[in-house]
C-alpha cells in the first residue's frame, strides 16, 4: 500500500514568488494534516481536512496560504508570495477515521522541503 | 511558548548504552503522547505512544515513562544500536478537542557509534 506521497520534494524559489506544494494522503484517509518545520525549530502544525472541509485552520500563519483538498483527497498548500520566512520543511500527514485519533497515529509523507531565496 | 519542551538537542551514545530523551509539556489538557521517530530524508514515524492512565509502556527496547505530575514523560532506548540513528520528537495533543494537532517538541538527534 502506497504511504503519503509529496512532490515537489524540494523547491527553491525567490522572495515574492508562487509555490504549490501537492499531498497524496493514503487512499481511504479522510483525516489530512499539514505541519511545517522551520530549520532548528519544532514541527508545527498548520491545517486539518476531514475529507474535503477545513476541520482546523488555526496553525496557519497568514493569509499567504491557501490549502484546498478538493473531492476530499488530494491536496494543495500554496504559498503567495512567498517570503524568506516561509522557507522549511512542509510535511502532509493523514489518518483514517475517528479511531485513529484515539490511536493518534498520523502517517506523515517525506516532506516537500520549500527554500525562499 | 512553546508548549513541549525537549531535551537534549543532541545525543550520542555508543552501541549497547542506554538513551534517554526527556520531555516536559505545560497543558494538563494534553492526553496522548507519542513518540515520532525520522531517519534523514523521510518522514517522522510513530514509535510508541502513552496516555496518561499509566505511568510506563514498553515496547522491545524503547520505554517510555511518564510522570502525570510534573508534566514530563521520557523515551529510554535500551541496548542502543547503530540503526537508532534518527531525530526523535516528543509530541503530545488533546484527543477530545474538534480538531487533533500534534504539538511537538523541536526534536533529539541521536547518533549511536559503534
Amino acid at each position: 500500500e502506497a504511504g503519503v506521497t509529496q512532490f515537489p520534494s524540494h523547491s527553491v524559489i525567490e522572495k515574492g514568488q508562487t509555490v504549490t506544494l501537492r499531498c497524496d494522503p493514503i487512499s481511504g484517509h479522510d483525516n489530512l494534516y499539514w505541519y511545517r518545520r522551520v530549520m532548528g525549530k519544532e514541527i508545527k502544525f498548520l491545517l486539518h481536512f476531514v475529507k474535503e472541509s477545513k476541520q482546523d485552520e488555526s496553525g496557519m500563519p497568514n493569509n499567504r496560504f491557501l490549502a484546498e483538498r478538493t473531492g476530499g483527497t488530494y491536496s494543495t498548500l500554496k504559498v503567495q508570495p512567498a517570503e524568506l520566512e516561509d522557507s522549511g520543511v512542509y510535511f502532509c500527514a493523514s489518518s483514517q477515521d475517528r479511531r485513529d485519533r484515539v490511536t493518534g497515529e498520523l502517517f506523515f509523507g517525506e516532506g516537500s522541503r520549500l527554500t525562499v531565496l | 511558548q512553546q508548549q513541549v519542551k525537549q531535551s537534549p538537542q543532541s545525543l550520542i551514545v555508543q552501541k549497547g548504552g542506554i538513551s534517554i530523551i526527556n520531555c516536559a509539556y505545560e497543558n494538563t489538557a494534553f492526553d496522548y503522547f507519542p513518540w515520532y521517530q525520522q531517519f534523514p530524508g523521510k518522514g517522522p514515524a510513530l514509535l510508541i505512544a502513552i496516555r496518561p492512565d499509566v505511568s510506563e509502556k514498553k515496547e522491545g527496547r524503547f520505554t517510555i515513562s511518564f510522570n502525570k505530575s510534573a508534566k514530563q514523560f521520557s523515551l529510554h532506548i535500551m541496548d542502543s544500536q547503530p540503526g537508532d540513528s534518527a531525530t526523535y520528537f516528543c509530541a503530545a495533543a488533546y484527543s477530545g478537542a474538534g480538531s487533533y494537532q500534534l504539538t511537538f517538541g523541536k526534536g533529539t538527534k541521536l547518533s549511536v557509534i559503534p
